[in-house]
């Protein structure tokens, strides 16, 4: 079964400083992997995603992720965390046969920046 | 704004009652999924709508059901209510441009159910 996870349930990180939440996927085939953001009392927010190429994907923010097919791993960055970052992360698996499709979550990695 | 939106917004109501949810996808996208979120479980898929016709199945009880109308826009229908099901519930539409595509599920705010 394609599924992710996410080994930390919470990470902590000054402002200013790098951030990584990590994510790791088992899925046969090619992965389509995400990542979401979400927000007290709000909905998910996409952040980016990775199909194929690149192995390092831009996203929103100034969040970026890089996909290593080695280790298999999709972790999420930012070069310096501001305190508006601190939120909910969710990692997914995308999932799908023909038209069929769906989101497959990890359990999602609390992110707390603090000054 | 993901342009999905969603209502009620909030929704309080008793055991063994019955309620729809309300989804509008975004202007162009086919497709809309239903996704549950609790404490315990995390966030789960439970059903997936493309052009009127369900593709996918998750997670859903027999309790519930959903539908995708003419204009696109779905409900999901839960009956017979269980303090369990106590939620958020967020609607997602992408575009899905087919077989393999890749496409992007963008989500609405989310309708939060607590029965009492």
């Amino acid at each position: 079964a394609q599924s992710v996870a996410q080994p930390e349930d919470q990470v902590n990180v000054a402002e200013g400083n790098p951030l990584t939440v990590k994510c790791t996927y088992s899925v046969s085939g090619n992965p389509y992997l995400f990542w979401y953001v979400q927000y007290p009392n709000r909905g998910l927010q996409f952040l980016l995603k990775y199909i194929t190429g690149d192995n390092l994907v831009k996203g929103s923010y100034g969040f970026e992720a890089e996909f290593n097919k080695s280790q298999t791993s999709f972790h999420l960055k930012k070069p310096s965390a501001l305190v508006s970052d601190s939120a909910l992360y969710f990692c997914a698996v995308r999932v799908s046969t023909g038209t069929a499709s769906k989101l497959t979550f990890g359990t999602g990695t609390r992110l707390q920046v603090t000054l | 704004d993901s342009g999905v939106t969603q209502t009620p917004k909030h929704l309080i109501t008793a055991t063994g009652q019955r309620v729809t949810l309300r989804c509008s996808p975004r202007s162009g996208d086919l497709s809309v999924y239903w996704y549950q979120q609790s404490l315990d479980q995390g966030l789960q898929f439970l059903i997936q709508y493309y052009n009127g016709e369900e593709r996918a199945k998750g997670n859903i009880l027999e309790r519930f059901s959903a539908q995708q109308f003419p204009d696109l826009h779905s409900e999901l229908n839960l009956s017979s209510l269980e303090l369990g099901d106590s939620a958020l519930y967020f609607c997602a539409s992408s575009v899905l441009r087919g077989a393999g595509g890749p496409d992007t599920q963008y989500f609405g705010p989310g309708t939060r159910l607590t029965v009492l």
